[in-house]
C-alpha cells in the first residue's frame, strides 16, 4: 500500500498521559501536514512539516503538543498531559510538493483518539 | 477571516438522481479549491481548481470554480448507493510557503436504492 499510513488506528489514553501518533507519508512525499476533526465540526489545520522543518505551526496549541519530521522515519504529532478535550480524529496527510505547485494534499485513515 | 461554506448539510436522494453540492467561499487570497470524499476513512482526493470557468471531470462526477462569485459546485450524475459518504470542500490560501487547508463542514450524501 503506498498510501499514507497512520498508526495507531485507535488510540486511548488517560487524563495526564501522553499521546504519540505517527504518520508515514507515501512514498516519494516529503511534505506532511496534521489536521483534527472534533466531532460535529470540520477539519482543522495544525501544522505543516518538511523533512527536519517545522514550515507552519499556526494550528497547533501552545501548550502540550508538538510535531516533528525527522529525517528518517515517520512524522509524530506529540500530546503531552492529555484533557477530555483532546478526544478527537487526528489526519495526516502529504503532498509531493509545497506551496507554488498544484499537487494535492492524500491524507490517511487518521488516528481516533479517546481521552478516559 | 477565512472561511468556507458548503450547502446543503445533508442530502438523502434516490439511485439515478443527480445532485448538485455547493461550496462557497472567503478568502484573503485564493490559490486553490479542491473537493474530497469522506467515507468514514481517509478524505478522498476529487478534485483541484485553480482557474474559473474550467470543468474538470472523472466519471460521474464534475467540478467548476466561479473565482468572481467566490465558489464551486461539484455534480454527480446517476448516483449510486457507493456515492453516498460526506463531500468536503477545502480552500488552500496563497500564503507564501504556507499550504494549509481551510475546510468547509462537508455536506452529508446518502443515496437509497
Amino acid at each position: 500500500n503506498a498510501g499514507v499510513m497512520q498508526n495507531p488506528r485507535h488510540l486511548v489514553r488517560r487524563r495526564g498521559q501522553e499521546a504519540r501518533l505517527r504518520c508515514s507519508p507515501m512514498k516519494g512525499h516529503s511534505h506532511v501536514y496534521w489536521y483534527r476533526q472534533l466531532p460535529e465540526e470540520g477539519l482543522k489545520f495544525m501544522v505543516y512539516l518538511q523533512k527536519e522543518n517545522i514550515i507552519d505551526e499556526s494550528g497547533m496549541p501552545k501548550e502540550r503538543f508538538s510535531a516533528e519530521f525527522p529525517k528518517e522515519g515517520p512524522s509524530i504529532l506529540r500530546i503531552q498531559q492529555v484533557v477530555r478535550g483532546d478526544s478527537a480524529a487526528y489526519f495526516c496527510a502529504s503532498s509531493l510538493s509545497g506551496a507554488y505547485s498544484n499537487q494535492p494534499q492524500h491524507f490517511g485513515d487518521g488516528t481516533r483518539l479517546s481521552i478516559l | 477571516e477565512d472561511k468556507v461554506v458548503q450547502s446543503p448539510l445533508s442530502l438523502v436522494v434516490h439511485e439515478g438522481d443527480t445532485v448538485t453540492l455547493n461550496c462557497s467561499y472567503e478568502v484573503t487570497n485564493f490559490r486553490s479549491l479542491l473537493w474530497y470524499k469522506q467515507e468514514k476513512k481517509a478524505p478522498t482526493f476529487l478534485f483541484m481548481l485553480t482557474s474559473s470557468g474550467i470543468e474538470k471531470k472523472s466519471g460521474r462526477l464534475s467540478s467548476i470554480l466561479d473565482k468572481k462569485e467566490l465558489f464551486s459546485i461539484l455534480n454527480i450524475t446517476a448516483t449510486q448507493t457507493g456515492d453516498s459518504a460526506v463531500y468536503l470542500c477545502a480552500v488552500e490560501p496563497n500564503a507564501g510557503n504556507n499550504r494549509k487547508l481551510i475546510w468547509g463542514l462537508g455536506t452529508s450524501l446518502a443515496v437509497n436504492p
